[in-house]
């Protein structure tokens, strides 16, 4: 069965540094989104994405963040100067034309 | 704007007892509902969905939700735990449309008691 895969599944960093997650979606999919949970607290959505633009973004989503398809692939999220209230886990999810978004595994990312 | 409430963070059931956790929307659309699990350590699977049709939506898992529109409501029901259903279940909504985002619950940590 087709699914989603995040690499790495745990980075560390220090505060001030650039973080690269990467998200491999099901190959026949064509939105894709990222997701944070800080522990404890609810899934929060950050960023969709639709034929190579972002078609919508939460205020969580500011200029420090950016999100790429850089070939058929990949989808990527970029942190540029990571701060101690970034540490949290990150979902990547893809669509196809059926509304159905699948998750996953998350990346857990810790901030120093 | 969107929102979902789930109503008790922690439930805990006897095995073999009815599961029943809580969920209630609010959507300014028509909505999409959706209920996924979480295990340890593990990514979000979706449970079920509903879209549009039939009310009463089965899951995976022996799970099934009714979408009650005057409730606004779409509590997930499972007639007999089982200690395998012990994980976190979110609640989500989103809009009518493909690619829309989706707004999720707090969560409810399902605790199976042998």
């Amino acid at each position: 069965e087709p699914e989603v895969t995040q690499t790495p599944s745990h980075q560390v960093t220090q505060m001030g540094q650039e973080v690269i997650l990467r998200c491999v979606p099901i190959s026949n999919h064509l939105y894709f989104y990222w997701y944070r949970q800080i522990l404890g607290q609810k899934v929060e959505f950050l960023v969709s994405f639709y034929n190579n633009e972002i078609s919508e973004k939460s205020e969580i989503f500011d200029d420090q963040f950016s999100v790429e398809r850089p070939d058929g692939s990949n989808f990527t999220l970029k942190i540029r100067s990571t701060k101690l209230e970034d540490s949290a886990m990150y979902f990547c999810a893809s669509s196809a034309a059926r509304y159905e978004q699948f998750f996953g595994p998350g990346t857990r990312l810790t901030v120093l | 704007a969107q929102s979902v409430t789930q109503l008790g963070s922690h439930v805990s059931v006897s095995e073999g007892a009815l599961v029943l956790l809580r969920c209630n929307y609010s959507s300014s659309v028509p909505p999409y509902l959706f209920w996924y699990v979480q295990y340890p350590n593990q990514g979000l699977q979706l449970l079920l969905k509903y879209t549009t049709g039939a009310t009463l939506v089965k899951g995976i898992n022996g799970f099934e939700a009714e979408f009650k529109k005057s409730e606004t409501s779409f509590h997930l029901t499972k007639p007999s735990a089982h200690m395998s259903d012990a994980a976190e279940y979110f609640c989500a909504v989103s809009k009518n449309n493909a690619g829309n985002m989706l707004t999720f619950g707090g969560g409810t940590r399902l605790m199976v008691k042998p």
